[in-house]
């Protein structure tokens, strides 16, 4: 089955500064990846994702970048407020069949203001 | 826009009781998945309904069973309830056919004592 490896579990920035989120996964027929934020009390919330066939996507402050040779796959999230802090988890999952999410294992991002 | 509704949202219960949570899809959703997420942890997959038949499984413990109805609604029923099974348990709901991504609900919060 998959596995997905996210780093780091923590991540703590100054608000305005840019955080950058690390996923890898093990099966190469992986071809959607979805990033899920997740506030306390909340179910995950999507807020962006990629497919294989796209090497990377932008809205507004938030990027997601794909390696398919690598196999890994990151968010980025430029000038950080205070709410974007959350668990941030990324996910990977197979289109066109059964679509079962196997998620990271999250990253808590704490912005200062 | 309807979203994916979970009841109850919180629920007490005794070791060995047994419990039942319900799970409401986005209107037209063929697929349902639930998730338990244990404090600290990323969502584990549970199992998952397309179509009202069970289409995949993942660790979901024999003392778990769940259904989907005809009118799509999904419940998870815990029986022999254990202190482990404290968790916040998760249904997601997707439209296989359209290759949507999993929308979450809120989530049902499980506390054995």
């Amino acid at each position: 089955g998959e596995n997905v490896e996210q780093h780091p579990s923590t991540l703590s920035v100054q608000e305005g500064d840019s955080a950058v989120i690390k996923c890898t996964y093990s099966d190469s027929a992986s071809n959607y990846f979805p990033w899920y934020k997740q506030e306390l009390g909340k179910g995950p919330q999507l807020i962006i994702d990629i497919r294989s066939n796209v090497g990377e996507k932008k809205d507004q402050r938030i990027a997601v970048t794909l390696n398919k040779t690598a196999k890994h796959f990151s968010l980025h999230i430029t000038e950080t407020q205070p709410e974007d802090s959350a668990v941030y988890f990324c996910a990977a999952s197979k289109e066109g069949g059964s679509y079962i999410p196997t998620f990271g294992r999250g990253t808590s991002l704490i912005v200062h203001p | 826009a309807a979203g994916v509704i979970q009841s109850p949202r919180h629920l007490i219960k005794e070791k060995r009781e047994t419990a039942t949570l319900k799970c409401y899809p986005i209107p037209r959703h063929d697929t349902v998945y639930w998730y338990q997420q244990g404090p600290g942890q990323d969502p584990q997959f549970l199992i998952s309904f397309y179509e009202k038949m069970q289409s995949d499984k993942g660790s979901i413990p024999d003392r778990f069973s769940a259904q989907q109805f005809s009118d799509y609604h999904s419940e998870l029923n815990m029986s022999s309830l254990e202190l482990g099974d404290s968790a916040l348990y998760f249904c997601a709901s997707s439209l296989r056919t359209g290759n949507t991504e999993a929308f979450f609900g809120q989530g049902t919060r499980l506390t054995v004592v």
